[in-house]
C-alpha cells in the first residue's frame, strides 16, 4: 500500500454539473477525513468518517454535498448542482488510531 | 473557537540561510501541534506532531518547538529543494480529531 490514492486528480465540470470524487485509504487506517483547500490558504475541514459511519460534517459543507464510505473502506464525496465557488482542491486524509493523519494528493476541481 | 496564524505569509532565503517560520494559535484543549509540507499541486506531507509545551522535534535540517501559545519550525541550512509551503495545524479534543490548518509559509530557497 503506497498511501491514499485519490482520482481523479483534475476535473473540469460546467456550473450546474454533479461531480464525484473517489479517495481509497490505507488499509488498515479506519478513520477518514475530507477537506477542501482553496489558493493561498491551508485545507479547510468538511467530514469525518470512522469506518462506514459519517460522525462529524463542518458547517462548510452544504446540502449540495454529500460523502459515503460504504463498507469501511473507499470514500466518495459528491458535489451536485456545481458552483464557481466549488473550485478548490478537494483533499482526502486517513489515519489510525493514535497515528498522525495521511493526505492524498488531492482532486483539483475547476467550475467553469 | 480554534485560530492558527502563520508568520511569514512568504519567505525567501538565500542556501544556506537559517532562519524560523512562526505558528501561533489558541485552541481549547489541544491535543496535538502538526507541521506539514506541501510541495505546489500536491497534498500535505506530514512532518511533526508536538503534544506538550518545550516539546522539541528534529529531522534531516527542520526542528520543530511548541510553546503554549505558538511553534516555531527552525530552517538550518536550508537547500533549494526545501522550498515548499509549510503548514501548521492544531488538533481538538473530541472524536473526530480534526485538523484546523493555518494558512501556511510560503519558503523559497534561492541557489
Amino acid at each position: 500500500d503506497t498511501g491514499v490514492s485519490q482520482d481523479p486528480r483534475h476535473k473540469i465540470t460546467k456550473r450546474g454539473q454533479n461531480v464525484t470524487f473517489r479517495c481509497d485509504p490505507i488499509s488498515e487506517h479506519n478513520r477518514l477525513y475530507w477537506y477542501r483547500q482553496t489558493l493561498g490558504q491551508g485545507p479547510e475541514f468538511l467530514t469525518y468518517f470512522q469506518n462506514e459511519a459519517q460522525l462529524e460534517k463542518s458547517r462548510l459543507l452544504s446540502d449540495r454535498f454529500s460523502a459515503e464510505r460504504p463498507k469501511g473502506s473507499f470514500s466518495t464525496l459528491e458535489i451536485q448542482r456545481t458552483e464557481q465557488g466549488d473550485s478548490a482542491m478537494y483533499l482526502c486524509a486517513s489515519r489510525s488510531e493514535g497515528t498522525e493523519a495521511f493526505f492524498g494528493q488531492g482532486t483539483r476541481l475547476t467550475v467553469v | 473557537e480554534d485560530q492558527v496564524t502563520q508568520s511569514p505569509e512568504a519567505l525567501r532565503l538565500q542556501e544556506g540561510e537559517s532562519s524560523s517560520l512562526n505558528c501561533s494559535y489558541t485552541v481549547s484543549g489541544l491535543r496535538g501541534l502538526f507541521w506539514y509540507r506541501q510541495d505546489p499541486g500536491k497534498g500535505p506531507e506530514f512532518l511533526f506532531t508536538l503534544y506538550s509545551a518545550g516539546e522539541e522535534k528534529e529531522k534531516e535540517r527542520l526542528k520543530a518547538t511548541l510553546t503554549k501559545k505558538e511553534s516555531f519550525l527552525h530552517i538550518t541550512a536550508p537547500k533549494p529543494e526545501d522550498s515548499a509551503t509549510y503548514l501548521c495545524a492544531v488538533q481538538r479534543p473530541g472524536s473526530a480529531r480534526q485538523l484546523t490548518f493555518g494558512s501556511g509559509t510560503q519558503l523559497t530557497v534561492l541557489p
